[in-house]
């Protein structure tokens, strides 16, 4: 049981190039989110996907795609990086619709933009 | 919308000295609380949670919180830190069936051996 994982773990990438962010959960969650950490302001949702075939735009959006693949993966897509999108990229998914519906994260991208 | 605040960016400790740290929500309603920890070079860990009952919920390694709704407030606590307590801790809240988390902007803890 690997819980939430992320590739890759670090990037780099020249400004206007595209990549694509993967996760995959095997909790069997319906939602699954993305989220970018930067010092100071916390974690600041991207997109988030309430169940296959969902997606829905959080507080920080722009610049960004989002695939929900099938219920175990959501990928985020970058599609002219800018260096303002430096930053560490966490994937988490939850249980939705449960009480208990906490979150959980994967182990992050770290992504630099020159 | 909702929003968090937490009352500390950075906090240094000694070993052994207690610890609090502030949370403040705001909104209205039935809300679900949480506290994750970040450890240096690692993910997001939940500490512990609130959903209902008992305002005083204890969670791993020690912590505890209080949820005093009257306040807005999910204050987080441990009575004696370690220095492996060193990381950065958020504070998060959910609406109760709602899709979106909001956390807020994180304190980092630094315990001096």
């Amino acid at each position: 049981n690997a819980g939430v994982t992320q590739t890759p773990k670090f990037q780099v990438l020249k400004t206007g190039q595209s990549m694509t962010l993967q996760c995959a959960q095997d909790m069997n969650h319906n939602s699954m989110y993305w989220y970018r950490q930067d010092p100071g302001m916390g974690l600041r949702l991207i997109y988030y996907s309430a169940s296959e075939g969902t997606t829905d735009k959080g507080e920080v959006p722009n610049g960004y795609n989002v695939s929900r693949l099938n219920k175990r993966e959501f990928s985020l897509r970058l599609e002219s990086a800018a260096p303002s999108q430096t930053s560490v990229y966490f994937c988490a998914s939850s249980e939705q619709g449960s009480t208990y519906n906490e979150q959980f994260f994967g182990p992050g991208t770290r992504l630099t933009v020159l | 919308a909702q929003s968090v605040s937490q009352h500390n960016h950075h906090v240094i400790l000694s070993e052994a000295a207690s610890l609090e740290l502030g949370c403040n929500y705001s909104y209205g309603g039935t809300v679900n609380l949480f506290w994750y920890v970040q450890y240096p070079g690692q993910h997001l860990q939940l500490l512990l949670k609130y959903f209902s009952g008992d305002p005083l919920v204890k969670g791993i390694k020690g912590f505890e919180a209080e949820f005093i709704k009257s306040k807005f407030s999910f204050n987080l606590r441990k009575p004696s830190v370690q220095w492996s307590d060193t990381a950065e801790y958020f504070c998060a809240v959910n609406v109760f069936y709602g899709q979106n988390f909001v956390f807020g902007p994180g304190t980092r803890l630094s315990v001096l051996p």
